[in-house]
């Protein structure tokens, strides 16, 4: 059964870089059938798409944050990573690492984590 | 990239009906039939409910039902229960990106 687990420091300071990693396990993420992105959700707030990527390493951002925001991926590690630039309070959120089905909006997504900037 | 519209509150008696609307444009909505639907208890992770407008993921009750009609998406609960008091998030593909919608809190009166 897939998992995704997401992992990174729960504490960032401001103008710093935050950085976050997805680890999935029961499945491999070297798949053309899926993009494997992150959304995030500011506390009492709404869900945003923050970006995805492929496993070939073709990347999609949220227009409004794609100079701030790298998403990459390992595929010998089974995993992939967010990075977020010159963070400000405004980017603390519990951030959720996903798999999106290429061709369909069926998602499968992590646990989440809170990241604080602060 | 505004946040597709939907109403702020729904609410409904048990047993009742109830239907959220997500409304975008011809861009994201209208444009494509990657229109899912979440639900989220507090201080859960979102659960998906309905993908690719009206299919049900295994194990969701078939009292939620998805619609769309032109540019406005529609997620249809029936029978209402107590558990199904939550926030519900629409979200559609647009082109090279998702938007999500602005979230709607239901209530079982």
């Amino acid at each position: 059964q897939l998992q995704l687990q997401e992992s990174g420091p729960g504490l960032v300071k401001p103008s710093e870089t935050l950085s976050l990693t997805c680890t999935v396990s029961g499945g491999s993420i070297s798949t053309s059938s899926y993009f494997w992105g992150w959304t995030r959700q500011p506390p009492g707030g709404g869900l945003e798409w923050v970006g995805s990527v492929y496993y070939s390493g073709t990347t999609y951002y949220k227009p409004s944050l794609k100079d701030r925001v790298t998403i990459s991926i390992d595929t010998s590690k089974n995993q992939f990573s967010l990075k977020v630039s010159s963070v400000t309070a405004a980017d603390t959120a519990v951030y959720y690492c996903a798999r999106e089905t290429k061709g369909s909006s069926s998602w499968q997504w992590g646990q989440g984590t809170l990241v604080t900037v602060s | 990239q505004s946040a597709l519209t939907q109403p702020a509150s729904v609410s409904g008696s048990p047993g009742q009906s109830i239907t959220i609307s997500c409304t975008g444009t011809s861009s994201d909505v209208g444009g494509y039939n990657y229109v899912s639907w979440y639900q989220q208890h507090p201080g859960k992770a979102p659960k998906l409910m309905i993908y690719d407008v009206s299919k049900w993921p295994s194990g969701v009750s078939d009292r939620f039902s998805g619609s769309k009609s032109g540019n406005t998406a529609s997620l249809t609960i029936s029978g209402l229960q107590a558990e199904d008091e939550a926030d519900y998030y629409c979200v559609s593909h647009a082109g090279t990106y998702y938007i999500f919608g602005s979230g709607t809190k239901v209530t079982v009166l």
